[in-house]
């Protein structure tokens, strides 16, 4: 069964910092994953995503993940965080012809001045 | 850009009643998907639809759980008779094709708090 494991439940950068924000998954095949984030009162929205190819993902709000086959990794990264940025950030992984995601904890980002 | 609307946003009620909960998907996605999140938990799958039945339900999805899509737009999802642990953030998603080349795109939510 697939499983995604997100070790960071909170964590604090100051603004301009870089972030990386970590995911492992647990599934047998090709992988499909996703992070989504969250802003209070928000619904969950698409950051990236990776099918297949490039194994570095180019996402909206200048974030980026990078998928590492042998470490079962799909960390997200950003090279100079916002204030804005401060979200709850989720990874999912899900199946070629599946019909569910699964996802992680998420990993709550504060932001601070 | 299009999106999920889901109402109501927010939905008090007492234990034992029946709620639904509305969502309208984007017009050419297929599938459709109820997930949920308890406070301070994962975000769960509970089912997903197509084809005007259910594809795939967890063990969350029991018998006091339905979902329907009574028209060519909306799609619902009925607790039978809500217990306090059924106090949740629930979220409806679409998309085109099957979770692994197509993306979900979910809707705000509908909070819901059983008393």
């Amino acid at each position: 069964a697939q499983s995604v494991t997100q070790p960071d439940i909170h964590i604090t950068v100051s603004e301009g910092a870089s972030l990386e924000l970590r995911c492992n998954y647990s599934y047998g095949a090709t992988p499909y994953l996703f992070w989504y984030v969250q802003s209070p009162g928000q619904g969950l929205q698409l950051l990236l995503k990776y099918f297949s190819g490039d194994t570095l993902v180019q996402g909206i709000k200048g974030f980026e993940a990078e998928f590492k086959r042998s470490q079962s990794s799909f960390n997200l990264r950003k090279p100079s965080v916002h204030w804005s940025d401060a979200a709850e950030y989720f990874c999912a992984v899900g199946e070629e012809y599946g019909n569910k995601l699964v996802f992680g904890a998420g990993t709550i980002l504060r932001v601070k001045s | 850009e299009p999106e999920v609307t889901q109402t109501p946003s927010h939905q008090v009620t007492q234990m034992g009643q029946e709620v639904i909960l509305r969502c309208v998907p984007i017009s050419n996605h297929l599938y459709f998907y109820w997930y949920r999140q308890i406070l301070g938990q994962k975000v769960e799958f509970l089912v997903s639809f197509y084809n005007n039945e259910i594809s795939e339900k967890s063990e969350i999805f029991d018998d006091q759980f339905s979902v329907e899509r009574p028209d060519g737009s909306n799609f619902t999802l009925k607790i039978r008779s809500t217990k306090l642990e059924d106090s949740a953030m629930y979220f409806c998603a679409s998309s085109k094709g099957t979770v692994g080349a197509n993306v979900l795109t979910f809707g705000a939510g509908s909070r819901l708090t059983v008393l």
